[in-house]
């Protein structure tokens, strides 16, 4: 069964500071990776994914994935306080790319 | 407008109680999901279907039912309701892939 973790538990930076966010994953078979963010009171959103190694960059958010440490992560650039909200990673099982499981998540509070 | 909508929004029964929870997408998608998320937890995965009649069992589907009756509604049953299934439930639809999440149902079980 596929297992998602994800570090830190919390995370304060100041505004404009680089943040970086983890996420682990055990199903070598896994192909579909993503992560999502849900402010305060509201749905969960996606943000960004990637199937393949290497790394993807949309606007101040880049996504990196090294399938053979079994990692991804994100990394948002110059972060502002509206980035402020739980951030959820997910991988698929296997080849089934309609599954995810998702990470416990990461709480990020950029101060002003 | 919302392409995945859930009803009711907040819920409150007593133990033992029956609850169903509505969900419907209009993305034609193909996937749909029930979600329950608590602190501490992250989203965690309680039924799946990919398509109309089709269920699969998610990791935590204990004390659970789903039905799917068209592509566009799947329904969660609780039929003896306990407090340890208080708890925000979301609802989610995709076509493989990135999945669209509705606005959530706040239910509780005194």
């Amino acid at each position: 069964q596929q297992k998602v973790q994800q570090s830190p538990e919390s995370l304060i930076v100041p505004e404009g500071a680089m943040t970086s966010l983890n996420c682990t994953f055990s199903d070598s078979a896994s192909q579909y990776f993503a992560w999502y963010r849900q402010h305060s009171g509201k749905a969960p959103k996606a943000l960004m994914s990637i199937f393949s190694n290497g790394e993807k960059e949309e606007g101040r958010f880049t996504i990196h994935l090294n399938k053979a440490s079994l990692h991804f992560s994100l990394h948002i650039r110059d972060s502002q306080p509206s980035d402020s909200a739980l951030y959820l990673c997910a991988a698929n099982t296997g080849a089934n790319t309609g599954k995810l499981t998702f990470g416990h998540g990461t709480i990020l509070r950029v101060h002003p | 407008e919302a392409a995945v909508t859930q009803s009711p929004r907040n819920k409150v029964t007593v133990t033992g109680g029956n609850v169903t929870l509505s969900c419907r997408q209009t993305n034609s998608h193909n996937y749909m999901y029930w979600y329950r998320q608590d602190t501490g937890h992250g989203l965690r995965l309680i039924h799946y279907s990919y398509g109309a009649g089709n269920l699969q069992i998610g990791d935590v589907p204990d004390g659970y039912k789903a039905t799917r009756t068209t592509q566009e509604d799947f329904f969660l049953l609780l039929e003896l309701a306990s407090p340890s299934q208080t708890s925000l439930y979301f609802c989610a639809s995709s076509e493989a892939g990135e999945q669209y999440f509705g606005p959530g149902t706040r239910l509780t079980v005194l």
